[in-house]
């Protein structure tokens, strides 16, 4: 139980286009997801937290106007880079809340995003 | 805010050998606490996971870690290393049981010496 999936696994696209990356709990309803990134050799850090059905809460530092947050259903989260540059390049890791403690958040294996 | 300090972003080990790997956290609230695997370009796997009942958690694959208030560590160990414990080791942190947000340490590279 407890399984959370992302679509998709590794993405490359050209500058300035925009790609989705999909969060999904697959056995559970989470009314709170989490979205971390991750650079190469390093921690996550939080990006955003989303609620089912109201805006996201963005991290100090973070662009919400470039990482949009969707979280449409109790189990569908997703977080679109747009205008994507080689900078954004990194891995995206969502997780998702089964209860109402941090301890029974679960992660997704991430997405790997290489912008070209 | 809760913080979490790993000691040592690089540890190496011999295979059959203790494993530790050190975390310190800073707040002063009882904190959940948590410690993490992961493989290259692959999410984050629980191994086990503190929230003020027992100070010593037993977790997935041999490991354990304590939780020690005195000195606020809560250190990762395994008596005996195996070659496919090679990994990324992240501990993280809550400022308390409540809904929080995961504040993760800066990891530590384990590699086992056959």
């Amino acid at each position: 139980g407890a399984v959370v999936s992302q679509h998709p696994s590794w993405v490359i696209c050209k500058s300035g286009t925009s790609v989705k990356i999909e969060c999904r709990s697959l056995d559970f309803q989470a009314t709170t997801m989490f979205w971390y990134r991750q650079f190469p050799k390093q921690s996550l850090m939080l990006m955003a937290t989303s609620n089912e059905g109201s805006k996201a809460t963005y991290e100090q530092g973070v662009e919400k106007d470039k990482f949009l947050i969707n979280h449409a259903s109790l189990t569908l989260s997703t977080l679109t880079v747009t205008s994507a540059h080689p900078e954004d390049s990194s891995f995206y890791i969502c997780s998702a809340q089964s209860g109402s403690g941090a301890d029974t958040q679960y992660f997704g294996p991430g997405t790997r995003l290489t912008v070209l | 805010a809760q913080s979490v300090t790993q000691l040592g972003s690089h540890v190496s080990v011999s295979e059959g050998a203790l494993v530790l790997l050190r975390c310190n956290y800073s707040s002063s609230v009882p904190p959940y606490l948590f410690w993490y695997v992961q493989y290259p370009n692959q999410g984050l796997q629980l191994l086990l996971k503190y929230t003020s009942a027992a100070t010593l958690v037993k977790g997935i694959n041999g490991f354990e870690a304590e939780f020690k208030k005195s000195e606020t560590s809560f250190h990762l160990t395994k008596p005996s290393a195996h070659m496919s414990d090679a990994a990324e080791y992240f501990c993280a942190g809550t400022d308390s049981g409540g809904y929080q947000k995961v504040t993760f340490g800066t990891g530590t590279k384990l590699q086992v010496i056959p």
